[in-house]
């Protein structure tokens, strides 16, 4: 089994569109995660972490976990086209990490 | 200029031929990554270093070495290049000091064929 799952998409939506991005995890001992956004021919950047279970909320974005059933989301409101990018899901143990495949994401003006 | 850099950013060449993808970062980060990418298998972790005398193996390291010259430098080696080695290859760093989550600083890859 592989330690995080992902839906690679692609994921098409009209701008304005709520977004919603997906993984799910199998190692108990995750304790951050994180989501990154990796833009055409760029690397990775962090676009936000949460600590353990719950949400977090930065501007359109919030990430959500539900550890209980080992599931992670990232929701994006108000969708721009400059939202278009690879969205990866990151669980870490803060020594271990994975990365899940990404989800391909193109907002459509 | 750029916090981690790698050179080259484009490589072409052929197989069993060996080849080096440089990195060197500064921002001062005691931890060093490669990865390697390639389309539906999304990040794979080919070996990473916690400090300078520390070299760890990750997901995929058949066929590939590392070495950590300095806490600023980490360079991947391919000693025979094959055709399934062409990926996209991130190096990225993370500072075990700041925080728990240990946010990881890519560069801007380096696109390598063998043909």
């Amino acid at each position: 089994q592989k330690e995080v799952e992902q839906d690679p998409g692609p994921l098409s939506v009209p701008e304005g569109a709520i977004v919603s991005l997906n993984c799910t995890y199998s190692n108990s001992a995750f304790q951050y995660f994180m989501w990154y956004r990796q833009y055409s021919r760029k690397g990775p950047e962090l676009l936000m972490y949460t600590y353990s279970s719950g949400n977090k909320e930065d501007g359109r974005f919030t990430a959500q976990v539900d550890k209980s059933s080992k599931y992670i989301s990232l929701f994006i409101r108000d969708s721009q086209p400059s939202d278009s990018a690879t969205y990866l899901c990151a669980p870490s143990t803060g020594n271990q990490f994975y990365f899940g495949t990404g989800t391909s994401l193109t907002v459509i003006p | 200029d750029a916090d981690v850099t790698q050179t080259p950013r484009n490589r072409i060449t052929k197989t069993g031929k060996r080849i080096m993808l440089e990195c060197s970062q500064t921002k001062g980060h005691d931890r060093m990554y490669w990865y390697r990418q390639d389309p539906g298998l999304g990040l794979r972790l080919i070996y990473y270093s916690f400090d300078v005398k520390d070299i760890n193996k990750g997901e995929i390291s058949d066929g590939y070495s590392v070495s950590r010259q300095a806490q600023a430098k980490f360079s991947l080696s391919l000693e025979s290049a094959i055709p399934n080695q062409t990926a996209l290859y991130f190096c990225a760093t993370s500072d075990s000091g700041t925080s728990g989550y240990n946010e990881q600083f890519f560069g801007p890859g380096t696109r390598l064929t063998v043909l």
